[in-house]
């Protein structure tokens, strides 16, 4: 059975960096034909797609953060990490790590909730 | 960018009910769609995808209908258990977009 974990900070200062790790387990990375995704969820709001990386280290990214986002990948640690730069209280929200495939999002996180505070 | 419309963003009704809600395209996506359900404090949860197709695992009082513009969950018999957020989401092209999300709550 797929799991996936998210991990990091719960506070980050504002103008910082976000940075946050998707470790998966009972499944690789590396096998192929899945969309490694992030996701976020601003409090009692609905669902914003962040964007995608690929096993092999191809990415997309919303337009709306583009800017600020950078997704990549650690096969050898079958991880994916999120960094946000330039963080206000706007990127307050619950992050969520997903696994899309060709049938939607079937493997999603617990979720983390990360808070942008001084 | 495909925008979604989805619609009642509240609904309130009572156990055994059929409910029914509505998620719209700003353009076709072919059936590219799945439905999810949220409750508080957990992630979403796939119910079903390819429009019509449902999860395994996903109880039959849950179905999807649609394909091109206009998209249809309905539950045919509400249960205590369904109470959630449902939201849908088009797969059929970058960047993703989530429907605004349908609250099912208790009359």
């Amino acid at each position: 059975q797929v799991q996936l974990q998210e991990s990091g900070p719960g506070l980050v200062k504002p103008s910082q960096t976000l940075s946050l790790t998707c470790t998966v387990s009972g499944g690789s990375i590396s096998s192929g034909g899945y969309y490694w995704s992030w996701i976020r969820q601003h409090p009692g709001k609905g669902l914003e797609w962040i964007g995608y990386i690929y096993y092999s280290g191809s990415t997309y990214y919303n337009p709306s953060l583009k800017s600020r986002v950078t997704i990549s990948v650690d096969t050898s640690k079958n991880q994916f990490s999120l960094k946000l730069s330039s963080v206000t209280a706007a990127d307050t929200a619950v992050y969520y790590c997903a696994r899309e495939e060709v049938a939607g999002m079937a493997y999603w996180g617990q979720g983390t909730l990360v808070t942008v505070s001084s | 960018v495909i925008w979604m419309t989805q619609s009642p963003s509240l609904l309130s009704a009572s156990t055994g009910d059929r409910v029914t809600i509505s998620c719209r395209m700003s353009q076709g996506i072919s059936s590219y769609l799945a439905w999810y359900q949220q409750k508080p404090g957990k992630a979403p949860e796939l119910l079903i995808y390819a429009a019509s197709t449902l999860q395994s695992g996903v109880p039959s009082r849950f179905s999807g209908s649609g394909s091109g513009t206009d998209f249809t969950l309905t539950i045919s018999c509400l249960q205590s258990e369904d109470f959630a957020t449902y939201y849908c989401q088009q797969y059929y092209s970058f960047p993703r977009t989530f429907g605004q999300g349908t609250k099912v709550e208790i009359k």
